[in-house]
């Protein structure tokens, strides 16, 4: 079965202070898509970043990056340098090539930035 | 640049009345457009795709209808809702210029409450 994993329902972090979102898969489809989104209170889904399964290195965008480690099936999500701003419902997904682009979500981890 | 709106913001419904709930898309053309379901608290999950103009695809059995009667407009639809139909409802289109990320982009969303 297809599945994503987040076991973190909610998270803490001082500002300007790195912190780790985990996330875990499953699937035995070879070829797949990692997302993580960003969720503020407004309810917006905010694309973050993407890793593909063939992808050799980790993918960095900015201050996020993402642990790629294909035989653990885990990508969990780095931000570096929190911000206020950051706080926000984190979400990992997963999609599949010959699926109709369906992305199939984890439950979330709520990150707060304290300052 | 693409941009994606959603209306209306929110809304709320007796049992049994009909729903419409509206996505549109600027700047991109022929996208595939997805419909989300959000239950408070919890990640998403897909209700309808479409690859073009009336191609709907339905991913779970409910009381929802969704139909793409112009390239960029894909709509959700009720005859009669439910209490169990409210929840946060999400469009998405992909960005099929990169077709090997093929990352969906999100709307503002509609909250529905059913009452």
């Amino acid at each position: 079965a297809q599945k994503i994993t987040q076991t973190q329902p909610g998270m803490f972090v001082q500002e300007k202070e790195a912190v780790t979102l985990d996330c875990t898969y499953d699937t035995s489809d070879p070829s797949y898509g990692l997302f993580w989104y960003k969720q503020p209170s407004s309810g917006e889904m905010i694309f973050l970043i993407y890793q593909g399964s063939y992808d050799q290195q980790n993918a960095t965008e900015g201050r996020y990056s993402l642990n790629f480690q294909k035989a653990r099936k885990s990508a969990n999500l780095v931000i570096s340098a929190s911000q206020l701003g950051d706080s926000a419902m984190y979400f990992c997904a997963m999609s599949f090539y010959n699926q109709g682009g369906k992305l199939i979500f984890g439950q979330g981890t709520e990150l707060s930035v304290k300052p | 640049s693409q941009t994606i709106h959603q209306w209306p913001a929110t809304l709320v419904q007796p049992v049994g009345s009909p729903l419409s709930l509206e996505c549109t898309v600027e700047g991109t053309s022929n996208p595939n457009l997805y419909w989300y379901r959000q239950a408070a608290g919890r990640g998403l999950q897909l209700l309808f795709y479409s690859i073009g103009i009336g191609q709907i695809s339905s991913e779970v059995p409910q009381n929802l209808s969704a139909s793409r009667p112009q390239d960029r407009q894909f709509i959700l639809s009720s005859k009669k809702l439910l209490l169990s139909d409210s929840g946060f409802y999400l469009c998405a289109w992909e960005d099929l210029t990169d077709r090997e990320q093929e990352t969906q982009y999100f709307g503002p969303g509609t909250r529905l409450l059913v009452l």
